[in-house]
């Protein structure tokens, strides 16, 4: 049982690049969350999936795009990255009983240069 | 609309010392509430929560926080600190009533323990 995990854990792009972070859970999680962490700004919500297929935006959503085709999987996409976009990115997942108890990935480190 | 604000960036305890870490929230309907930390490169974990009921609540590694609605606050403590708690701490928001999970987060007091 590994919980969730991301992919990449770390990766460097060129403003203007593009990029997707996978996010997989294997706790059969109905919800998913993307969050960027940013320093004094704590964590905030980009997009969401209360289940397979759904998505929904979050604060701070301009710039990224994501898709929920699976129900394990989550992805987050920038179409064009901007050094703003530089951030740790947390992807989390709960369950319909225990939908407050978000568990989370290790992060992946993102530099826009 | 729900917000968090966490008092205090970072808090400097030394081993054995008390551990108070200051949250306060604003909402226009009864919130629910948690704690979270962050261990050095690595994601979050759920300390504890508060939904309803008792309004002390208990998590893990003896930490524990009280609701008190009349402050508007959700602080949270642990009697003697360890060095194993040094971390990050981050306090969080939610209204039951959206059914989306979807969580609002304070800023993240940094807690350093010292020997």
């Amino acid at each position: 049982n590994a919980g969730v995990t991301q992919t990449p854990k770390f990766r460097v792009l060129k403003t203007g690049q593009s990029m997707t972070l996978l996010c997989a859970q294997d706790m059969n999680h109905e919800y998913m969350y993307w969050y960027r962490q940013d320093p004094g700004m704590g964590l905030r919500l980009i997009h969401y999936s209360v289940g397979e297929g759904t998505t929904a935006k979050g604060e701070v959503p301009d710039g990224y795009n994501v898709s929920r085709l699976k129900k394990q999987n989550f992805l987050l996409g920038l179409e064009s990255a901007a050094p703003s976009q530089t951030s740790v990115y947390f992807c989390a997942s709960s369950s319909q009983r225990g939908i407050y108890e978000q568990y989370f990935g290790p992060g992946t480190r993102l530099t826009v240069t | 609309a729900q917000s968090v604000t966490q008092l205090g960036s970072h808090v400097s305890v030394s081993e054995g010392a008390l551990v108070l870490l200051r949250c306060n929230y604003s909402s226009s309907v009864p919130p629910y509430l948690f704690w979270y930390v962050q261990y050095p490169n690595q994601g979050l974990q759920l300390l504890l929560k508060y939904t309803t009921g008792a309004t002390l609540v208990k998590g893990i590694n003896g930490f524990e926080a009280e609701f008190k609605k009349s402050e508007t606050s959700f602080h949270l403590t642990k009697p003697s600190a360890h060095m194993s708690d040094a971390a990050e701490y981050f306090c969080a928001v939610t209204v039951p009533s959206s059914n989306t999970g979807k969580l609002i987060f304070g800023q993240g007091t940094t807690l350093q323990v010292k020997p």
